[in-house]
């Protein structure tokens, strides 16, 4: 498996609490994406990186800011948790060699309820 | 942007018995159709991908075909096994586009 590691993997929240997930990779590889999956929904891309400080919103973006200070690291934040935002949020990876979707790596995924 | 639908949402299938996952797509300039399997409770994982280059490509027990005329992409799954249980998403997208847009997912059971 690709080194994928996302932080934490479990979280309780209260409704209108702030929330960051982390997603470290070990691969070097330079697109890193999040998504939410929902019973009904699929995987729904939330942003994306194509860079350090390059970052691009996704088809959920609203209510989810993103960073990337660092080719390991994309953190996603959560402003102000809405029980909307209750879902598993996955990390992926992707060398970005050729074609840039290719070959997606995702992490374990991040159970997230907020109450 | 690109939609994906995938059909039927649930497939149950004998234990030896072929597999059909079928998806269609909106935008015919996609060209890249990646399939991922995700078992209960773990990540998804890349299973067999294709580009519309070529109509068909095959590992072992799985296949993907597609027919960019009628845009559509099929997963096919050959003597059926357990293990084969999962969820499978069907993927689309442009080259060089940074979004692959996924269908909803298809549960495959194998019914032993």
């Amino acid at each position: 498996d690709a080194g994928i590691t996302q932080s934490p993997r479990h979280k309780v929240t209260e409704t209108g609490t702030p929330v960051t997930l982390r997603c470290h990779q070990t691969e070097n590889h330079r697109y890193m994406y999040w998504y939410r999956q929902d019973p009904g929904h699929g995987l729904r891309l939330i942003h994306y990186s194509y860079g350090v400080k390059d970052t691009d919103k996704g088809e959920v973006s609203d209510g989810y800011s993103v960073s990337r200070s660092k080719t390991e690291d994309f953190l996603l934040t959560l402003e102000s948790a809405t029980s909307s935002q209750t879902s598993v949020y996955f990390c992926a990876i992707s060398p970005g060699q050729g074609a840039v979707n290719e070959k997606l790596f995702f992490g374990s995924g991040t159970q997230l309820s907020v109450l | 942007g690109e939609n994906v639908e995938q059909h039927p949402s649930t497939l149950s299938v004998q234990e030896g018995d072929s597999a059909v996952i079928k998806c269609t797509y909106s935008d015919s300039a996609s060209n890249y159709f990646p399939w991922y399997k995700q078992e209960l409770g773990k990540r998804p994982q890349l299973i067999i991908d294709i580009r519309s280059n070529v109509g068909e490509k095959k590992d072992q027990r799985i296949a993907v075909t597609l027919n960019k005329t009628a845009k559509h992409f099929s997963l096919h799954i050959t003597e059926t096994q357990p293990e084969d249980s999962a969820v499978y998403f069907c993927a689309a997208s442009l080259y060089g586009n940074n979004r692959l847009a996924f269908g909803k997912g298809n549960q495959v059971v194998v019914i032993p």
